[in-house]
């Protein structure tokens, strides 16, 4: 079965803390995303990258970074966290289709999320 | 990517079928139509995809108009595990080597009533 595991269901941070949230996927897949979930807000694309060591904002990467330094693993980074990054964030993969086909496969695979209160 | 209309929420007796609308009237020939769905506490999963044919798989059916401006959701026998939140999406598949961009709304909460 696909599987897509973050390494922390709920966390609790002090304002300026620099956090770590780990995701980890073991379908070899090339994609790898961060999204985060905010009520009345729904899912919000902070950064995604499509290959080892590459990454691409998405549209809310401010006061995030990511790293991506095995295929398999894909980590977002909170610098300096603050109350406003309080949510539950979730990742997710995905496969990239063969480049020279004209589309990507449409599915994308979900962690159970982390939820992250910073106080 | 075009824009999805879905209503806030939706009820429906155990056992019976549940059908969940998308109006995606702004879709272009070559946009998909995707549905998510988001149990409580737990991350999205993808139900089902199509282009313009029917689809069906053991999750669900996927009915999309003629003229692709809409489209319906079937869950055939909704059990109350099927309570969730769910999300139909649009979007062109990705020819360069970016990734899988969906942009999630805010869905149709549906309950599924004993």
């Amino acid at each position: 079965d696909v599987k897509v595991t973050q390494s922390s269901r709920y966390l609790v941070k002090r304002t300026g803390e620099k956090v770590f949230l780990e995701c980890v996927q073991d379908m070899d897949h090339e994609n790898m995303f961060w999204y985060r979930q905010d009520p009345g807000l729904g899912l919000r694309l902070i950064y995604f990258s499509y290959d080892v060591k590459m990454k691409e904002k998405g549209d809310i990467p401010e006061g995030y970074s990511v790293s991506r330094e095995k295929k398999e693993r894909f980590s977002l980074i909170l610098e300096s966290a603050s109350t406003n990054q309080t949510s539950m964030y979730l990742c997710a993969s995905s496969l990239l289709g063969v480049r020279s086909v004209r589309f990507i496969t449409g599915e994308l695979f979900f962690g159970e999320g982390s939820r992250l209160t910073v106080l | 990517d075009a824009k999805t209309t879905q209503p806030p929420s939706m009820d429906c007796a155990e056992g019976r079928a549940a059908n969940l609308p998308c109006n995606h009237s702004t879709i272009s020939g070559n946009e998909y139509v995707y549905w998510y769905r988001q149990i409580h506490s737990q991350g999205p999963q993808y139900i089902i995809h199509g282009l313009k044919n029917n689809e069906t798989n053991e999750m669900a059916s996927l009915i999309i108009t003629e003229d692709r401006k809409s489209s319906t959701l079937i869950l055939p026998h909704a059990t109350l595990r099927d309570t969730a939140v769910y999300y139909c999406i649009v979007r062109v598949p990705r020819k360069i080597q970016g990734a899988q961009k969906l942009v999630f709304g805010q869905g149709t909460r549906l309950t599924i009533n004993p």
